[in-house]
């Protein structure tokens, strides 16, 4: 079995705050995948990495591919209460292939408070 | 395109009843999953399908459990019977696969409850 253990599991902070999750797994994953949940509705894409030491920004977010790619970064800067909600990894492809199969990370819920 | 559409999104049954779900994918996608999701366990891949196949269904838990896509826009989830520990927050999810990966569109999800 694949799995992706996301670290921490809950985060509060205050606005302005600067913040880092982490997605780990003994296993290798042909791309690594981020999405953010809001209550009441699916998983939303944010980003992509494909390529082990990929780093991608996107605004105050940014991304990274661990150079094994078994691993992934999201560290978001100035952390505003828009950001709240829960931040899932997903491996696609691996050991089992399974072309479009995403395995979900175990998900880290942040809160970011006035 | 109006997205991932499930239907319903709320459902209350009685143990022991059938409960369908069902989706509706994205039109042009050859990916279509099922997932559960419970603060317990997370989101849990059930089974998944390409074009229309059944590819890996090792996620269903148990044989009550059963999903079918007859056709390239409609898929269902079923269980019968239904029982309390089924209830979960039902996500279908459709995706196109592309060079490189392939980002997974998921429907607002069905609220099961089972009592």
């Amino acid at each position: 079995t694949q799995l992706l253990e996301q670290s921490p599991q809950f985060l509060s902070i205050q606005e302005g705050e600067n913040l880092t999750v982490y997605c780990n797994s003994s296993s290798v994953f042909s791309s690594l995948q981020w999405y953010r949940q809001e209550p009441g509705e699916g998983p939303v894409l944010l980003v992509t990495v494909v390529t082990g030491g990929e780093v991608k920004k996107l605004k105050r977010l940014t991304f990274q591919f661990g150079d094994a790619r078994k691993d992934s970064s999201l560290h978001i800067t100035a952390a505003q209460p828009g950001d709240t909600g829960l931040y899932l990894c997903a491996g696609a492809g691996g050991l089992t292939g399974g072309g479009n199969k995403l395995t979900f990370g175990t998900g880290t819920q942040l809160k970011v408070e006035l | 395109d109006a997205g991932v559409i499930q239907s319903p999104r709320h459902e209350v049954t009685e143990m022991g009843q059938e409960v369908t779900l069902r989706c509706k994918p994205i039109s042009g996608h050859d990916y279509l999953f099922w997932y559960r999701q419970t603060m317990m366990r997370g989101l849990e891949l059930l089974i998944y399908f390409n074009n229309n196949v059944p590819i890996d269904d090792s996620g269903m838990p148990e044989d009550r459990f059963s999903a079918k896509m007859p056709n390239a826009s409609f898929s269902t989830l079923k269980i019968q019977p239904s029982e309390p520990r089924d209830s979960a927050v039902y996500f279908c999810a459709s995706s196109l696969l592309t060079q490189g990966s392939s980002e997974a569109f998921f429907g607002q999800g069905t609220r099961l409850t089972v009592v």
